[in-house]
């Protein structure tokens, strides 16, 4: 499986935008970027996924660089509420039940 | 919003007893998956499940665990014999479609087991 490579932490200000990094160096053609995140005490919630193009939800962008190998998630302005643990995964194009594999992902932490 | 509910939210259980995990999973997803979270720990897949078949389970999905989708609405997952270790946050998960077209999936809220 190809795998993602992640700051174990980041701070941010509340209301500025944060930069979270992805590096995913062996990413094949086939692989989707998914980034999930788990705020404390809950389950992981989806936020945004992308194959080559970047991405814009209304929670947050997906910036993929040109040769794959490295994304951002973008939080246009972070909150109290943003404060979690961000995962970047990869998963094969069409993977069908293939299931999503956590790492230890990024814990953001937001300061008023 | 549809979402996957998880019950219950917490259960203590003394060490070797079975437990039971249920889930009510989004009404028409398709895949459906156990997770787990030991206190501090990554979230560590267990069991997929499509069309009414295990179709990847990881190491840790031993002979102690089995899961199933008795009715067509909840989907359990089983621990027969349980163990200090199996101490965790159970999160259950489904999906749609393939990841190529829907790409989320969906949480619930996990369901703490204890074990003493």
């Amino acid at each position: 499986d190809a795998k993602t490579t992640q700051p174990n932490s980041m701070e941010s200000n509340e209301e500025e935008p944060v930069h979270l990094p992805c590096n995913h160096s062996t990413i094949s053609g086939t692989d989707y970027i998914h980034w999930y995140r788990q705020l404390p005490s809950q389950g992981p919630e989806y936020v945004i996924h992308g194959l080559t193009s970047n991405v814009n939800n209304r929670m947050a962008s997906l910036a993929i660089a040109e040769d794959r190998k490295s994304s951002t998630l973008i939080l246009h302005r972070a909150t109290l509420r943003d404060a979690a643990v961000y995962y970047c995964i990869l998963s094969l194009l069409n993977s069908g039940n293939t299931p999503l594999v956590f790492g230890k992902g990024t814990r953001l932490s937001v300061i008023a | 919003e549809p979402e996957v509910t998880q019950t219950p939210s917490h259960q203590v259980t003394q060490m070797g007893q079975e437990v039971i995990l249920r889930c009510v999973p989004i009404s028409n997803h398709l895949y459906f998956y156990w997770y787990r979270q030991i206190l501090g720990q990554k979230v560590e897949f267990l069991v997929s499940f499509y069309n009414n078949e295990i179709s990847e389970k990881s190491e840790i999905f031993d002979d102690q665990f089995s899961v199933e989708r008795p009715d067509g609405s909840n989907f359990t997952l089983k621990i027969r014999s349980t163990k200090l270790e199996d101490s965790a946050m159970y999160f259950c998960a489904s999906r749609y479609g393939r990841i190529a077209n829907t790409g989320e999936l969906f949480f619930g809220e996990g369901s703490r087991l204890t074990v003493l």
